[in-house]
């Protein structure tokens, strides 16, 4: 079956960086892409970006240019996402979900993981 | 403010059906297929409705999607307390090169 796991919650100053990682299971990793949404306490649902895990290209949301990068490493089947310079409107749940597209960004997303809490606090 | 429009909440009696809409222009879901998720209490959001009317193996056909020009809507019939949720469309944007999501409806079954 399917799965997505995310690492665990993490707490983190103004200016910090976080990582993320996703690590799938149950298909066949390279032939799909993963995106990664984020949803502030008590908020709706914000798209950050997509990666294809099948040849590494990238679609960042504009207003997180420049500060994420998303990256995958095929050998273990797991995406991560890193934010940069941390501000405390950056705390949220941090979800991947599978995209069926390898090579084009929908908003297709047909699994999920189960989430990061990233905490942004001086 | 989210570029795609939802109500903030719905409600229905058990049994009944209840519609959530959801509003775009022409750069989204004007020209694009729409996509609904549903979000349990405390739980990742899960896919019910692909390309505007297409619901994956397992979503009951309960479920159902809708397009019609800038807008699209989400019914729910013979509600249940279950689905006490909430409720988010999604699609791609053509000017604004993302994915757009709705604000969000919470339903509540009464």
């Amino acid at each position: 079956q399917v799965q997505l796991l995310q690492s665990g919650a993490e707490v983190k100053k103004p200016g910090a960086s976080v990582k993320v990682s996703c690590k799938a299971s149950g298909y066949t990793f390279t032939s799909y892409g993963i995106s990664w949404v984020r949803q502030a306490p008590g908020q709706g649902l914000e798209w950050m970006g997509w990666i294809s895990a099948y040849n590494g290209n990238t679609k960042y949301a504009q207003k997180l240019q420049g500060r994420v990068t998303m990256t995958t490493d095929t050998s273990t089947s797991t995406a991560y996402m890193e934010l940069r310079s941390l501000r405390s409107d950056d705390t949220a749940v941090y979800y991947c979900a599978r995209a069926p597209h390898m090579t084009t960004v929908t908003p297709n997303f047909d699994y999920w993981g189960q989430g990061t809490l990233v905490t942004v606090s001086s | 403010q989210s570029v795609l429009t939802q109500p903030p909440s719905a409600s229905g009696t058990p049994g009944q059906r209840v519609t959530i809409s959801c509003s775009g222009s022409r750069s989204n879901i004007g020209s694009n297929y729409v996509y609904w998720y549903q979000q349990l209490p405390g739980a990742a959001p899960k896919l019910l409705i692909y390309r505007s009317n297409q619901r994956p193996s397992g979503v009951p056909d309960r479920f159902s999607g809708s397009r019609s020009g800038t807008s699209a809507s989400l019914a729910i019939s013979g509600l249940r307390s279950e689905d006490e949720a909430d409720y988010y469309c999604a699609a791609w944007d053509d000017s604004l090169s993302v994915v757009v999501f709705g604000g969000g409806t919470k339903l509540t079954v009464l």
